[in-house]
């Protein structure tokens, strides 16, 4: 089992719609969980970072972590063509120095004007 | 907000020759830097961690003699594929903490390497 595991899709929705995003994580110690977006040939790019359980919201983003079932969320509201591109989850242990960050396949969405 | 640029964003070469990627962080200071390979339709692979002033630490599987790395600035990190072959054609991403204590990482556009 891979440590995390994320739907590749890929996904494709109409404009203006709710997309949900998942991973689901195996390794206990993750207490860090971020969501990147990253557009065709660029670098990721951080869209939300949370710790530990919880809900956190940004604009249009809302990202869930339920360490119980490990599993994370990104919802997207309101979806935009800006939108399209690949989502991926990453996790980490514990903070301080440690950098080192496991990262799902990446989930490839496109939204349709 | 952080800024990691990376040079060439894309690069064609021979089999055999070797491809030198840079890493800057352009408006602070990285003492780490990460490098990263990604597969088409795969996730990101930590090659290694570069570290300012001292030996790079390379993960599992991962041929330190292949992918020279260097940091000799606070500010520059550079990846070198020696003998480069086709099959390490893919893309290389770097990153750096933001610096914002928030356990962030900031990462570059990436550079799309093709070896033929």
């Amino acid at each position: 089992q891979k440590e995390v595991e994320q739907d590749p899709g890929p996904l494709s929705v109409p404009e203006g719609a709710i997309v949900s995003l998942n991973c689901t994580y195996s390794n206990s110690a993750f207490q860090y969980f971020m969501w990147y977006r990253q557009y065709s040939r660029k670098g990721p790019e951080l869209l939300m970072y949370t710790y530990s359980s919880g809900n956190k919201e940004d604009g249009r983003f809302t990202a869930q972590v339920d360490k119980s079932s490990k599993y994370i969320s990104l919802f997207i509201r309101d979806s935009q063509p800006s939108d399209s591109a690949t989502y991926l989850c990453a996790m980490k242990n514990s903070g301080g120095s440690n950098y080192k960050l496991t990262f799902g396949k990446g989930t490839l969405l496109t939204v349709n004007p | 907000g952080a800024v990691v640029s990376q040079h060439p964003s894309w690069v064609i070469c021979k089999s055999g020759t070797s491809v030198k990627i840079e890493c800057r962080s352009l408006d602070f200071q990285a003492t780490t830097m990460f490098w990263y390979r990604q597969f088409p339709k795969q996730s990101l692979m930590l090659m290694a961690t570069s570290n300012e002033g001292s030996k790079a630490t390379y993960e599992q599987g991962v041929e330190k003699d292949k992918f020279l790395i260097n940091h000799a600035s606070l500010t520059l990190s550079t990846l070198t594929v020696t003998s480069a072959h086709p099959e390490d054609s893919s893309f290389y991403i770097c990153s750096a903490p933001d610096g914002s204590g928030a356990n962030v990482l900031t990462f570059g556009a990436g550079s799309r390497l093709t070896v033929l």
